[in-house]
């Protein structure tokens, strides 16, 4: 079985500052890969970044960035020079090997404040 | 280049009342999900479409949720009779995931919020 834990239901930070979502996962599997996804109050699941477990490289996306931690089972994103469009409910998850699962995790609401 | 476009937006109806989702995936994919999204358990994939052809419907609750897909640009996902647990909002999701042992990032609609009275 695969899970997926979100241990900070909410988080806030200041216009500009810098912010880290942490997840854990647990997979048996080797091969497998790891998103963030962001839901905004408008609802729309909204890719931010991704990340194949094979590739030590951390991903990035302009201001997304991940700390891929494999052995310690980690994968958080930070934000850099925080926007109040950042504001969203943002969430891990996990695909193994069956190429189609996405586990989720249960969220984090980041509130992104002036 | 259209995202997945999902109607309608918000769907109000009464216990018992049948109610159809709909679904229009990104062209050009060849995998649709219809995934559910609670408080209580969070986002839940209900069914996986490939090519048109169900794979894994292991998540669907009961048999008063079925999904179809009739050709590669439109799914539904039916619920007869509705009831007030079900209330929840659906998305549907399409990625170019072709069945392979490798796979492709699944992009969301915008999903619809469906309330049952």
């Amino acid at each position: 079985a695969q899970t997926v834990t979100q241990s900070q239901p909410e988080m806030s930070v200041q216009e500009a500052e810098t912010v880290t979502l942490s997840c854990t996962y647990d997979t048996s599997e080797n091969n497998y890969y790891l998103f963030w996804y962001k839901q905004p109050p408008s609802r729309q699941m909204i890719l931010v970044i991704r990340q194949e477990a094979y590739k030590q490289q951390n991903a990035t996306e302009n201001r997304f960035s991940v700390n891929f931690q494999k052995a310690a089972k980690s994968f958080s994103l930070k934000i850099s020079d925080s926007q109040l469009g950042d504001t969203a409910m943002y969430f891990c998850a996990l695909m193994g090997n069956s190429g189609y699962a996405l586990n989720f995790g249960k969220g984090t609401s980041l509130l992104v404040t002036p | 280049d259209a995202g997945v476009i999902q109607s309608p937006r918000h769907e109000v109806t009464e216990m018992g009342q049948e109610v159809t989702l709909r679904c229009k995936p990104i062209s050009g994919h060849n995998s649709l999900f219809w995934y559910r999204q609670t408080m209580m358990r969070g986002l839940e994939l209900l069914i996986y479409f490939n090519n048109n052809v169900p794979i894994d419907d292991s998540g669907m609750p009961e048999d008063r949720f079925s999904a179809k897909m009739p050709n590669a640009s439109f799914s539904t996902l039916k619920i007869q009779p509705s009831e007030p647990r079900d209330s929840a909002v659906y998305f549907c999701a399409s990625s170019p995931y072709s069945g392979t042992t490798s796979t492709d990032t699944q992009y969301f609609g915008p999903g619809t919020r469906l309330t049952v009275l």
